[in-house]
């Protein structure tokens, strides 16, 4: 079965600063991978999505993520945040097919923004 | 558009009633989805629907019941709650033909069983 480990339950980073979350997947074949947002009280908004060829894909709000195959990895970066980024952030995968079955969530990193 | 809406917004039970919580989206997608979010667990995947009048389980089933009599409803019942089954619902809905392979998500519904 598909899984995905979000490291860091809880990130700190200064406003302006660049920011990385980590996320890895376990899953056999060439996995579908997503990173949602979720506002507090809100629900999940789609930042980006990666299903094939170019390994490094934009997302909104200035969010960029890169596959990784070697490292089974699809981390998150941003290189200046902004105090509207504090939220928490999930990773997710779907099997083959684009996760027509539903995707499997990693538990979230919680990300704060210092002024 | 309302794109997907949830129905309620929020939900007391006391343990042993039942409730049905609704979804209801404005799309035409033929995929929908029933997850819960219980703190530092992410969302799991409770039960799906690939079209009108199909459901299948996903990770979490057990004490759920769903139905999809039509296209753009999909309704998750609990027959008789339970205090672990206090969470936030969440409903999706995708359309997964013509690389439309996203997910997008209602507002959510709180449930605190008691």
């Amino acid at each position: 079965a598909q899984s995905v480990t979000q490291p860091d339950i809880h990130i700190t980073v200064s406003e302006g600063a660049s920011l990385e979350l980590r996320c890895n997947y376990s899953y056999g074949a060439t996995p579908y991978l997503f990173w949602y947002v979720q506002s507090p009280g809100q629900g999940l908004q789609l930042l980006l999505k990666y299903f094939s060829g170019d390994t490094l894909v934009q997302g909104i709000k200035g969010f960029e993520a890169e596959f990784k195959r070697s490292q089974s990895s699809f981390n998150l970066r941003k290189p200046s945040v902004h105090w509207s980024d504090a939220a928490e952030y999930f990773c997710a995968v779907g099997e083959s097919g684009g996760g027509a079955d539903g995707l499997t969530f990693g538990k979230g990193t919680h990300l704060i923004i210092q002024p | 558009n309302a794109g997907v809406t949830q129905t309620p917004k929020f939900r007391v039970l006391k343990t042993g009633q039942s409730m049905t919580l609704l979804c209801a989206q404005d799309m035409n997608h033929e995929y929908m989805y029933w997850y819960r979010q219980d703190p530092g667990m992410g969302l799991r995947l409770i039960h799906y629907s690939v079209g009108e009048g199909t459901t299948a389980k996903g990770e979490v089933p057990d004490g759920y019941n769903v139905s999809r009599l039509k296209k753009q409803n999909f309704l998750l019942g609990l027959e008789s709650a339970a205090p672990s089954q206090t969470s936030v619902y969440f409903c999706a809905t995708a359309r997964w033909s013509a690389r439309e392979e996203t997910q997008y998500f209602g507002p959510g519904t709180r449930l605190l069983v008691l």
